[in-house]
């Protein structure tokens, strides 16, 4: 079975620093991996996804994520963090193999901004 | 166009009470997901439709728990005798094709509040 590490449940940054969001999969076949993120009493919106192809992706609000198949990674970054930026911030994976294409999450990060 | 739309938005009952939680997807989507917010679970999910094929119901946690999709579109999702234990956001997701590179789009989501 597949599983997601998000390590740490919160992380506080500066406006204006770097912001780094880890992500681990365990899958013996690599799966497509996705980044969402959730703002206060919103649904999902999708940041980005990597399926094929290129393994630094970029995203929407100036994300992007690497995927490291040495490291088993996928983690999300940004170079300068904004104040709308403060969110819950989900990595997630899907079986490339299976015919059911659910999304395994990981327990999710809350990134604070500081002014 | 108009995205995932889930309603109610909020729902509080007794334990006890049957409950049902509506998800309108986006029009066109073949693929339907449920899936289950709650804090000490995290996002987990619960049952998924692909066109006229039958459901994948593998994360329904007890038999209290149904689904059903009424012309490949709307769904509803029906609790019985509901449990403190079921609080939580329901969130419902649709795709275009059910693939799984496809990008799943996620409503605002249902919170139960089981008393």
């Amino acid at each position: 079975a597949q599983s997601v590490t998000q390590l740490g449940s919160h992380v506080s940054v500066s406006e204006g620093a770097l912001v780094l969001l880890r992500c681990n999969y365990s899958s013996s076949v690599p799966p497509y991996l996705f980044w969402y993120v959730q703002y206060p009493n919103q649904g999902l919106q999708l940041l980005l996804k990597y399926t094929t192809g290129a393994t630094l992706v970029k995203g929407i609000n100036g994300f992007e994520a690497e995927f490291k198949k040495s490291e088993t990674s996928f983690h999300l970054t940004k170079p300068s963090a904004h104040m709308s930026d403060a969110a819950e911030y989900f990595c997630a994976v899907r079986d490339r193999t299976g015919a059911n294409s659910k999304l395994t999450f990981g327990k999710g990060i809350t990134l604070s901004v500081r002014p | 166009g108009a995205g995932v739309s889930q309603s109610p938005s909020n729902k509080v009952t007794e334990k006890g009470k049957d409950v049902e939680l509506r998800c309108d997807p986006i029009s066109g989507h073949t693929a339907l997901y449920w899936y289950r917010q709650s804090l000490g679970q995290g996002l987990e999910f619960l049952i998924y439709f692909q066109g006229n094929s039958a459901p994948d119901k593998s994360g329904l946690p007890s038999d209290r728990f149904s689904a059903e999709r009424t012309g490949g579109s709307v769904s509803t999702l029906t609790i019985q005798r509901t449990q403190q234990e079921d609080s939580a956001v329901y969130l419902c997701a649709s795709s275009l094709m059910g693939t799984g590179t496809d990008t799943q789009y996620f409503g605002p989501g249902t919170r139960l509040t089981v008393l």
